[in-house]
């Protein structure tokens, strides 16, 4: 069974980096064949997928447009997880954001099974 | 980017009777190997998305049979045959098929 746990402070500062880590139990952060994914929920944007990184021979990562310049996703094989970093924040950052393990790479379909617990960020001074 | 519109955006049903909650796309979702990747995922009230159907009409596994999915190409649909208090949440759809993923708005499921 595929466990995502998530850690990181829930309180950041505008301007400031807000940080997640995702730890991965019953799977592989370097598999084939899963994608590791952030995807942020708030009542304003809903559900939104924010980016993603895996493994196919080398590594890939994925950001949606909305962040791209500001987003970096980066696997930790040592340690089995991967982490969500996303600079210059602002109050409109405030949201609750998931890791969760999806399928496919590139352009290929994607669905998300397992997903971590959440965490709620707050983005205030 | 694909849009996803979900109706409506909230359903009071009685315990027992059905529900349905309709999902279309702005693009058919049929992608090139034949399939359509629509997802169906629940959210109780204070946890975590959990998906219940995948490409279409799949349960996930653990997931009860009184929840069903149907349709094709833009137009699809969650059926909860008999609505158990368990059930309360907001379900969302969601493409998978084109680049970038995208979740519809939700919809709420209360009991009366």
């Amino acid at each position: 069974q595929v466990q995502l746990q998530q850690s990181g402070p829930g309180l950041v500062k505008p301007s400031q980096t807000l940080s997640l880590t995702c730890a991965i139990s019953g799977d592989s952060v370097s598999s084939n064949s899963a994608a590791w994914n952030w995807i942020r929920q708030s009542p304003s944007r809903g559900l939104e997928w924010l980016g993603r990184t895996y493994y196919r021979s080398k590594w890939y990562n994925d950001y949606a447009v909305s962040v791209k310049s500001r987003i970096t996703i980066n696997p930790d094989t040592s340690k089995n997880q991967f982490s969500l970093q996303l600079n210059s924040v602002t109050p409109e950052d405030t949201a609750v954001y998931y890791c969760a393990r999806g399928t496919g790479g590139g352009y290929d379909p994607s669905t998300f099974d397992y997903w971590g617990q959440g965490t709620l960020v707050t983005v205030s001074s | 980017d694909v849009v996803m519109t979900q109706s409506p955006l909230s359903l009071p049903v009685t315990l027992g009777q059905p529900a349905s909650i309709s999902c279309r796309s702005s693009q058919s979702l049929v992608y090139s190997d034949g399939n359509t990747y629509l997802n169906w995922f629940q959210q109780r009230p204070g946890q975590s998305p959990r998906r219940l159907i995948y490409k279409v009409s799949n349960r996930d596994s653990g997931v009860p049979d009184r929840f069903s999915g149907s349709g094709s190409g833009t137009d699809f649909t969650l059926k909860i045959s008999r609505v158990e208090a368990e059930d309360v949440g907001v379900y969302y759809c969601m493409q998978g098929t084109h680049w970038p993923p995208a979740f519809g708005g939700g919809t709420k499921v209360e009991i009366k």
